[in-house]
This record gives structure tokens, C-alpha cells and sequence, in this order.
């Protein structure tokens, strides 16, 4: 099955800079790749999406990234704020047609500091 | 519309004793899941509904069932609760399943098993 590794797992950043989060998947039938941001005490909450139709998707200071063929994918913000400040999963779609499964990554702790 | 709304928000359990989980969604969505959120490995599938009616296992379903009530409702239940099952558990919903809609989580119930 589909497994996910993500990096890194705590990333500090002062206001005002970028920051990269990458992860990897090993099922080359996976289609679908999105981000989830979740706040202290709170679910997780879709940021942005991509579909492996599409190398990049950009959302106001988020963009996402897909390389199919090296089988990764990142998450970009810039112009990092203190809001930002979260967990970040990334997460990849079973490829099997029919399943209904999302693999998750283990998350990236972001801190900005401001 | 209040999206996907779970109860409790927290619980404390002995080892063996017993609790449903329960979850609701006001989204019209055909998909739902429960998910178990433990430190350092991210979210796991315990157990999702594709459509109204059926259930399938996911990843960690072991320990648990659960009852697709109605479109709106899916819960979780934990017929003899274990110290492992100490966990932050997650219910979420999509239009879709096929891993490629995207997800919408509850706000999670935190559960204690001593």
C-alpha cells in the first residue's frame, strides 16, 4: 500500500521568511495530494490541494509542488506570519480505483517566530 | 452549517469499560471516516464509510466498530477499552470517497484509557 514519509518534522522560521515542507509517496497510482493545516486543540484543516494532472498550484502565500516522476511533493509558504504557526500534514491518495483511503504523513510542527 | 460535529470532546475511560463516539455531518456528503491521531504517525484509518450502509476496515481497526446510523451519522464504538486506545480520535466526511475529494474533520474527541 501507499506509504508517506514527510520533512521535516519541526521547522522554525523568523516572520517574514519562507518556509518547505516535502514529503514523499511510494504509489505511483496516487492522484490526488492534499495539505492539511491544524491548530492546537483543534481538526485538521484543508489549505490547498494538487492533482497529478497539475505540476503547481498557488493560493495567495501557499503553493504546492508535484513532481510525479521522483514521486514527491512540497508545500511552500512565503512571507511567512505568526498565524502560521500550525502542524502541517501532508497526505496522498490510495490508487487503487475504488478505495476511499488518504495516507497521511506524520506532520511538521512550524513555528514563526516573530 | 456547523460542518462535522463530534461528542464528547474528551473522556476518560477505565480498561474495559465501553463508549460510543459519535459524529454528524450537515454537509449532505456520502463518505465518512474515523481517524486516531497518536504523536510522531500522524492520522491512521480506523474505519470509513464509502456510502450509506457499508463499512470497511482501514488501517488500525482492531478494538473498534462502528455503525453508518443514517447519510448524517457514523460512530465509533469501543466495546472494552485498552490503555493503547488512549488517543485523539477524528471523524471527517466527503463528498466523494475515491481519494479525491477532499477531507472535512470534527474537532476530534480526546479519550483516556487508564
Amino acid at each position: 500500500g501507499e506509504n508517506v514519509e514527510q520533512h521535516p518534522s519541526t521547522l522554525s522560521v523568523q516572520e517574514g521568511d519562507s518556509a518547505v515542507i516535502k514529503c514523499t509517496y511510494s504509489d505511483s497510482a496516487s492522484n490526488y495530494f492534499p495539505w492539511y493545516k491544524q491548530e492546537l486543540g483543534k481538526g485538521p484543516q484543508l489549505i490547498i490541494d494538487i492533482r497529478s494532472n497539475v505540476g503547481e498550484k498557488k493560493d495567495q502565500r501557499i503553493a504546492v509542488t508535484l513532481n510525479k516522476t521522483a514521486k514527491h511533493f512540497s508545500l511552500h509558504i512565503t512571507e511567512t506570519q505568526p498565524e502560521d504557526s500550525a502542524v502541517y500534514f501532508c497526505a496522498a491518495s490510495e490508487g487503487t480505483s475504488g478505495t476511499y483511503k488518504y495516507i497521511f504523513g506524520t506532520g511538521t510542527r512550524l513555528k514563526v517566530l516573530a | 452549517n456547523a460542518g462535522v460535529t463530534q461528542t464528547p470532546k474528551f473522556q476518560v475511560l477505565k480498561t474495559g469499560q465501553s463508549m460510543t463516539l459519535q459524529c454528524a455531518q450537515d454537509m449532505n456528503h456520502n463518505s465518512m471516516y474515523w481517524y486516531r491521531q497518536d504523536p510522531g504517525m500522524g492520522l491512521r484509518l480506523i474505519y470509513y464509510s464509502a456510502s450509506e450502509g457499508t463499512t470497511d476496515k482501514g488501517e488500525v481497526p482492531n478494538g473498534y466498530n462502528v455503525s453508518r446510523l443514517n447519510k448524517r451519522e457514523f460512530s465509533l464504538r469501543l466495546e472494552s477499552a485498552a490503555p493503547s486506545q488512549t488517543s485523539v480520535y477524528f471523524c471527517a466526511s466527503s463528498v466523494q470517497g475515491g481519494g479525491n475529494s477532499p477531507l472535512h474533520f470534527g474537532n476530534g474527541t480526546r479519550l483516556t484509557v487508564t
